[in-house]
């Protein structure tokens, strides 16, 4: 079973640019997650679908992040205008709803894209 | 969300046992406890999860106190490749995860 992919693996653009950072979720996933590290700091919560309603979206840190999940599927996280501040890993995750084999909840992450905003 | 306290690191060497406790006083009575482990270049993944007692799986035992004011994440027999920062959850069974800093453990030869 392929697990939850990210595209591009790393980013470079300069300030004042757009960028669109892609997540393909595990098959049959309703949920899907956006969390990011900025350097330095933890791992942080951006929001949540559920299929392509946006569920939670309390972590996004402004209007410049827009996150869209389209009929249900992949989801884009598109920042526009970049700021240097945005800088970090950006990770995706995706979930099953209630107990799942092990665990309620439990999140698979993707491999994360690393953005580098000069 | 409950706040969660563990160590920022710790060593260990091949073949022993690793213990990570995790405080969380303030844990309300629908929370679980769950830990992720995640290594460089890698999203977190996850490990263990439980609401009371002793939970077992292939790859890591979880204790938790009769007044779950705590948890032990302990690994067995530990190897170079279990180098990783562990992190410990506390919330309910629903939706958004809220990492701490983590544990990071360093395994040596």
């Amino acid at each position: 079973e392929a697990g939850v992919t990210q595209f591009p693996s790393h980013s470079v653009i300069e300030k004042g640019q757009t960028v669109t950072l892609r997540c393909d979720p595990i098959s049959g996933h309703d949920n899907l997650y956006w969390y990011r590290r900025v350097m330095g700091k933890e791992i942080k919560f951006l929001l949540h679908f559920v299929k392509e309603s946006k569920q939670d979206e309390s972590g996004m840190p402004n209007n410049r992040f827009l996150a869209e999940r389209t009929g249900g599927t992949y989801s884009t996280l598109k920042v526009q205008p970049a700021e240097l501040e945005d800088s970090g890993v950006y990770f995706c995750a995706s979930s099953q709803d209630g107990l799942s084999g092990r665990s309620y909840n439990e999140q698979f992450f993707g491999p994360g894209t690393r953005l580098t905003v000069l | 969300l409950a706040k969660t306290t563990q160590p920022i690191s710790m060593d260990s060497y091949e073949g022993q046992e690793v213990n990570i406790t995790c405080s969380h006083n303030n844990i309300a009575t629908n929370d679980y406890i769950t830990w992720y482990q995640q290594f460089p270049s890698q999203g977190p993944r996850f490990i263990i999860q439980g609401y009371k007692t002793k939970v077992t799986n292939e790859v890591a035992s979880l204790f938790i106190p009769a007044d779950r004011k705590s948890s032990t994440l302990s690994l067995p027999r530990v190897s170079l490749s279990d180098t990783a920062v562990y992190y410990c959850l506390v919330g309910d069974r629903y939706y958004k995860l809220s990492f701490g800093a983590g544990t990071t453990v360093t395994v040596r030869a």
